[in-house]
């Protein structure tokens, strides 16, 4: 099936720090999100993107859906000790493939915030 | 708004046992998925329904079943569970269309001895 390569699987920041994460495909997608999941919960809706280019911010996150539409980035900036959690990146592949209308998701990047 | 319920939280079956795991939402949303989470994988797709009445493969179906019972329920057997299905499973809801993501339970963790 489709795969997103999402990286970094994980990273450990001291807080205060800025975040970036990103997530590549080899197909295009029409929409990409970014989930969160807090430990032991399912993941959260951050952010939606639905053209290329598109850049959206939630707070302290932003987020790109990439020209190409087979790449988006978030960042976070000035992370706290609640961030911590798993960041998952997830596209709808665009009008026309076999998977149209179902997300993919990406591995996941499991982030830590030391205070 | 509870959004989607799924449960039990916590099963530990033995290799073999059968069991199901129910999902149900209340947004009035036609499809629902299963997923399973494992250390590393992210997120994989066991079965889908677009609708009522309709259900797909996805990824990960095999040792795996599904029953649409109405629009808000969409349960998710095991008929002779296997260690190797000990996951995390997260049931979740969308509507059809490019602009939705999905909304997601709180997940079952399962574990299989």
């Amino acid at each position: 099936g489709q795969q997103l390569n999402q990286s970094p699987q994980s990273m450990f920041i001291q807080e205060g720090e800025d975040v970036s994460m990103n997530c590549t495909s080899s197909s295009i997608f029409n929409t990409w999100l970014w989930y969160k999941q807090d430990p032991g919960e399912g993941p959260v809706l951050l952010i939606a993107l639905y053209k290329a280019g598109e850049l959206t911010s939630n707070g302290r996150l932003t987020a790109q859906f990439g020209i190409t539409r087979k790449d988006s980035f978030l960042n976070i900036s000035a992370s706290i000790p609640s961030d911590v959690g798993i960041y998952f990146c997830a596209g709808r592949l665009a009008l026309g493939g076999t998977s149209y209308g179902k997300l993919t998701f990406g591995q996941g990047t499991i982030l830590t915030v030391h205070p | 708004n509870a959004g989607v319920t799924q449960t039990p939280k916590f099963q530990v079956l033995k290799t073999g046992q059968s069991m199901t795991l129910q999902c149900a939402q209340d947004m009035n949303h036609n499809s629902m998925y299963w997923y399973r989470q494992d250390p590393g994988m992210g997120l994989r797709l066991i079965y889908y329904s677009a609708s009522e009445g309709t259900t797909d493969k996805g990824e990960v179906p095999n040792g795996y079943n599904v029953s649409r019972l109405n629009k808000r329920e969409f349960s998710l057997r095991l008929e002779s569970a296997a260690p190797s299905q000990t996951s995390v499973y997260f049931c979740a809801s969308s509507e059809p269309g490019q602009g939705v993501g999905y909304t997601f339970g709180s997940g079952t963790r399962l574990t299989v001895v």
